[in-house]
């Protein structure tokens, strides 16, 4: 079955302005969960969402915004974005709910540079 | 969730095991201990998990201390392509939802 997808895998912005990052999950997962990857910081979590909802969200500022949709997929956006949310950006999916063993798929990231 | 402390890099020579150690000393009875690795340039990769028994997999093996403090990560006969970067991660099971707290992980060298 198809893994975890992201769109797009690369992308340049200027300082100022906003971006959308979007994340497929493997079908029948319900929880989508999202980090920044960054040479200084590490990976570091940004939210989690199921059914919908967010869940747990990290220390990140308000800039940083996701949602989910009925079908699962997610989406996050960033905006006035600054220099230093250059990073890596993974997404991850799992079942959710009672038959969750907690086990993240990870897509192959979207990388973002900001100029 | 607990926080992991890791060693920030190791060397393993190719076919012999890499035993890659983490600790957790504030581990809370309800948190699973969870292996992931990350090669350049990709989305991490799921490897074992376990909450206290020690457990195997086609992967690896995981070998959790009695008191929960410490783990390793054992793969048995290490080849080039497990180079990576190694992330013990401790985090809670449960339905309300998680916060996946990644360390900076251990950069494992496979050696020919």
């Amino acid at each position: 079955k198809a893994g975890v997808t992201q769109t797009p895998r690369y992308l340049i912005k200027t300082r100022g302005q906003q971006v959308t990052l979007s994340c497929s999950p493997i079908s029948g997962h319900r929880s989508v969960s999202w980090y920044q990857q960054t040479p200084g910081q590490g990976l570091q979590f940004l939210f989690e969402y199921f059914s919908e909802t967010q869940r747990n969200k990290g220390n990140f500022p308000g800039r940083f915004s996701g949602r989910q949709f009925s079908n699962s997929r997610s989406e996050m956006n960033v905006s006035t974005l600054e220099l230093g949310d250059s990073a890596l950006y993974l997404c991850a999916s799992s079942l959710g709910g009672a038959r969750d063993t907690g086990e993240l798929f990870f897509g192959e990231g979207s990388r973002l540079t900001v100029l | 969730d607990a926080k992991t402390t890791q060693p920030p890099s190791m060397d393993c020579a190719e076919g012999r095991a890499a035993n890659l150690p983490c600790n957790h000393s504030t581990i809370s009875g309800n948190e699973y201990v969870y292996w992931y690795r990350q090669i350049h340039s990709q989305g991490p990769q799921y490897i074992i998990h376990g909450l206290k028994n020690n457990e195997t997999n086609e992967m690896a093996s995981l070998i959790i201390t009695e008191d929960r403090k410490s783990s390793t990560l054992i793969l048995p006969h290490a080849t080039l392509r497990d180079t990576a970067v190694y992330y013990c991660i401790v985090r809670v099971l449960n339905t309300g939802g998680f916060k996946t707290i990644f360390g900076a992980g251990t950069r494992l060298f496979v050696k020919a």
